[in-house]
């Protein structure tokens, strides 16, 4: 199947520092890509919907200014974390799905993020 | 997207078929049934998916039923590997949807 690439699976930041996520199709192109938030337990929830060039939809509950995203390639999603706090600390997950390809999605490794 | 219902846990011994259920009663002709599964610390990974005909790949089989009100995931030989959760998600096959996940089904491969 497809590749989707994650980075970095790991990272530990200190309280007010921003932390940045990349998410790669390797080969192919999305148009649309998906970020999760998953936390201890408990299924993945939709965080936001990633469009290349244009801007990103939020779900309900999650703060625009504080979980940038930039879709600024078709390959290529980024989501910024800023002025991270304890509570951001969780496992956070991209998927894209091939603009050309089945409807079934690909899921990146994931980003555990630890605040402290 | 239809709403499904998965048992919270399984067990299987190592070696034999595991079947995973998902009810789905509330289908709609154009949804398509998915099956993904996260190992712990991972994420998920795209087992197999289909509309009404069973399907088959390296993975697994998906065994759906008539009225396509539920549906079976078949590991043949389950090994340790694939203890796991499985999520049943059922939803249009429109490519700027996202997958909607509920708990799933832990499944825990016996030595």
């Amino acid at each position: 199947g497809a590749v989707v690439s994650q980075h970095p699976s790991r990272v530990i930041c200190k309280s007010g520092t921003s932390v940045k996520i990349e998410c790669r199709s390797l080969d192919f192109q999305a148009t649309t890509m998906f970020w999760y938030r998953q936390f201890p337990k408990k299924s993945l929830m939709l965080m936001a919907t990633s469009n290349e060039g244009s801007k990103a939809t939020y779900e309900q509950g999650v703060e625009k200014d504080k979980f940038l995203i930039n879709h600024a390639s078709l390959t290529l999603s980024t989501l910024t974390v800023t002025s991270a706090h304890p509570e951001d600390s969780s496992f956070y997950i991209c998927s894209a799905r091939d603009s050309q390809g089945g409807t079934e999605a690909f899921f990146g490794q994931g980003t555990r993020l630890t605040v402290v | 997207d239809a709403k499904t219902t998965q048992p919270t846990s399984m067990d299987c011994a190592e070696g034999r078929a595991a079947n995973l259920p998902c009810n789905h009663s509330t289908i709609s002709g154009n949804e398509y049934v998915y099956w993904y599964r996260q190992i712990h610390s991972q994420g998920p990974q795209y087992i197999i998916h289909g509309l009404k005909n069973n399907e088959t790949n390296e993975m697994a089989s998906l065994i759906i039923t008539e009225d396509r009100k539920s549906s079976t995931l078949i590991l043949p030989h389950a090994t340790l590997r694939d203890t796991a959760v499985y999520y049943c998600i059922v939803r249009v096959a429109n490519y700027g949807q996202n997958f909607v996940f509920g708990p799933g089904t832990r499944l825990s491969v016996l030595p």
